[in-house]
């Protein structure tokens, strides 16, 4: 089973306004990372955060992990209709060679 | 600079038909790595290659074989396409297996079972 459950499934938002995704997992991790995928294309990777980092930024991108509630949020600032994409979680489990796990992901609509 | 490839882009197969999804990378990666990406399912692990010459069952392997052809390429089989297995199919690959590798896709394989 899918172990990130990434919340909300969907979300609308006007250009210009700040986006905040969330992904909750189930086990231990070494790290969590965020993909994007455009429609009919694959996914993309954007950020990856380790098990002993809280906070991390990218550009327009800021991830946050808390390890404590295993979760993560992803925040994209002044959001634009090209960041209208669906954006996965995924968990690499604290043993660490293994594959990725996606979360079921979110779909984001940017509104100019 | 093509990443990882896949052929072909769409597929429409008859139920009981066998067919074999292709995917290749130009990145010197070990790892390689097949999914399947359903409406509100996320992607799914089918089977993935931690280095040439070995093979593992994923999430939803049933209905699936691989191969690990040579380090470049890592192929689906589909042996009896059945409806259930009406998907779009990604592969991708990673430098190993180590945790902090990322992982590169293609752009995916749309395949129908009628």
């Amino acid at each position: 089973s899918q172990q990130g459950e990434e919340d909300p499934q969907a979300l609308s938002i006007q250009e210009g306004e700040n986006a905040t995704m969330n992904c909750s997992y189930k086990t231990s991790i070494n790290n969590l990372q965020w993909y994007r995928q455009n429609s009919g294309r694959g996914l993309v990777h954007l950020i990856l955060i380790r098990s002993n980092e809280r906070e991390k930024h990218s550009g327009r991108l800021r991830v946050t992990l808390d390890t404590s509630k295993k979760s993560s949020s992803l925040l994209i600032t002044a959001s634009r209709a090209a960041d209208t994409a669906s954006y996965f979680c995924a968990t690499v489990l604290y043993s660490g060679n293994t594959p990725l796990v996606f979360g079921k992901g979110t779909r984001l609509s940017v509104i100019a | 600079n093509a990443g990882v490839t896949q052929t072909p882009k769409f597929q429409v197969l008859k139920t009981g038909q066998s067919m074999t999804l292709q995917c290749a990378q130009d990145m010197n990666h070990n790892s390689m790595y097949w999914y399947r990406q359903d409406p509100g399912m996320g992607l799914r692990l089918i089977y993935y290659s931690a280095s040439e010459g070995t093979t593992d069952k994923g999430e939803v392997p049933n209905g699936y074989n691989v191969s690990r052809l040579n380090k470049r390429e890592f192929s689906l089989r589909l042996e009896s396409a059945a409806p259930s297995q009406t998907s779009v199919y990604f592969c991708a690959s990673r430098m190993g297996p180590k945790a902090e590798n990322i992982q590169y896709f293609g752009a995916g394989t749309r395949l129908s079972v009628l």
